[in-house]
């Protein structure tokens, strides 16, 4: 079964750092882009950025481009996502997802469990 | 302010049919990419339902239909069920922007 699994939630203080996870497994890491999707509490998704495990190559979306990090370390199947400083607007359910590719075109799929990170002083 | 727009909710009673749109642009669905639909159940991750514009993801029952026309798609769900209550994503791709672009979520209310 392919499936992806995140991290647990977290409860950060403003301006502390944060590195969450994201485990593939039952396909080829490498052979997929692993992408990131912030919901905020009652909102929609948003995308955030996308990383290629096999050489690590990395989008951002312009709305998170130095906001976060992505990174991913394909000896263990898994990306991160990185704040370097919270704020408390930071503060969200965090989904990885699988980008699949097939027939020239690509859609997501599977989903993580979600990461909530709450960031309050 | 989504790039692509969902009507923020939609309801019908058990067994009505109900569809969701989903308007896009000239530079995203009218430019001819795809678009994929994801259902989120309360409490739980998003999953896919519709890949590619109207193929069901494996398993999904064929109450569940997809369309895409000009700059806009449309998913559609005949014989509503309770446990059809969810939110409704569409996802397409954007050349201006360059990246994804979500819709901005319907919530289907099952009366």
């Amino acid at each position: 079964e392919v499936q992806l699994v995140q991290s647990g939630a977290e409860v950060k203080k403003p301006g502390e750092s944060l590195k969450i996870s994201c485990k593939g497994s039952g396909y080829s890491f490498t052979s997929n882009w692993i992408g990131w999707v912030r919901q905020m509490p009652g909102k929609g998704l948003e995308w955030m950025g996308i990383i290629y495990p096999s050489d690590s190559d990395t989008r951002y979306s312009p709305s998170f481009q130095g906001q976060v990090t992505i990174s991913a370390d394909k000896s263990i199947s898994t990306a991160y996502l990185h704040w370097s400083s919270l704020k408390a607007s930071d503060s969200a359910m965090y989904y990885c997802v699988r980008r699949y590719y097939a027939s020239g075109t690509y859609w997501f799929d599977p989903w993580g469990q979600g990461t909530l990170v709450t960031v309050s002083s | 302010q989504s790039v692509l727009t969902q009507p923020p909710s939609v309801s019908g009673a058990p067994g009505q049919r109900v569809t969701i749109s989903c308007a896009g642009s000239s530079s995203n669905i009218g430019a001819g990419y795809d678009v994929h639909w994801y259902q989120q159940l309360p409490g739980t991750a998003p999953k896919l339902l519709i890949f590619v514009n109207n193929n069901r993801a494996s398993g999904l029952p064929d109450r569940f239909s997809g369309s895409k026309s000009g700059t806009s798609a449309s998913l559609a769900i005949t014989g509503l069920q309770a446990e059809d209550e969810a939110d409704y994503y569409c996802q397409s791709y954007d050349s201006s922007l360059s990246g994804v672009v979500f819709g901005g979520g319907t919530k289907l209310t099952v009366l």
